[in-house]
């Protein structure tokens, strides 16, 4: 099946550096999004994405969906304490029956040292 | 508003039993998900409901998870005879019926099946 490939698979920084976390696929998706979870909660949405070269910021956080359709990355400035969590990027082709479909990476375990 | 509820939080039961699992969309959120992480890999999905009816599940394993939703508000996803290999964290999503790609996650259940 459809696999999407993110890394790394996991970051240890001191707070106040820059993150930078990526997600490559084989395939197209039209739709990529970007989720944190927090220990014992679930997926939280950051950032949707809906067109090719779209670059998009919410706070310290900002993402871009790749021109070839086939990446997405996101970037966390100025790292703080509560950034620490497990980042996933997941991506939609849309259309079909299986439109509402979401596939995941397998996440990026942050953790920030104060 | 109150996000996407899920019951129980933990499970623990015994191969070859029965376990239920429910979830409590977003009022008004018409679109529900449920996918599934198992052992530290990266969340796939299971199914896809609008209202009552199965918009899609390409993504259930086997038949011996069902997954109900009648009335179009809750859903439960019923595990008959249980294996080993179910354990893992099930969690359910919503969206807003103009927009399916942009899903709510419940905090999950965790069930381990021994």
């Amino acid at each position: 099946g459809q696999q999407l490939n993110q890394s790394p698979q996991s970051m240890f920084i001191q707070e106040g550096e820059d993150v930078s976390m990526n997600c490559t696929s084989s395939s197209i998706f039209n739709t990529w999004l970007w989720y944190k979870q927090d220990p014992g909660e679930g997926p939280v949405l950051l950032i949707a994405l809906y067109k090719a070269g779209e670059l998009t910021s919410n706070g310290r956080l900002t993402a871009q969906f790749g021109i070839t359709r086939k990446d997405s990355f996101l970037n966390i400035s100025a790292s703080i304490p509560s950034d620490v969590g497990i980042y996933f990027c997941a991506g939609a082709r849309g259309g079909g029956t299986s439109y509402g479909k979401l596939t995941f990476g397998q996440g990026t375990i942050l953790t920030v040292h104060p | 508003e109150a996000g996407v509820t899920q019951f129980p939080s933990h499970s623990v039961i015994e191969k070859g039993q029965t376990v239920t699992l429910r979830c409590d969309p977003i009022s008004g959120h018409d679109n529900l998900y449920w996918y599934r992480r198992v052992m530290g890999k990266e969340i796939k999905f299971l199914l896809h409901f609008v209202k009552e009816s199965k918009q899609d599940e390409s993504g259930m394993p086997n038949n011996r998870f069902l997954a109900e939703r009648t009335g179009g508000t809750y859903s439960t996803l019923k595990v008959q005879p249980a294996e080993l290999e179910d354990s893992g964290v099930y969690f359910c999503a919503s969206s807003q019926p103009l927009n399916p790609i942009e899903q709510y996650f419940g905090p999950g259940t965790r069930l381990t099946v021994t």
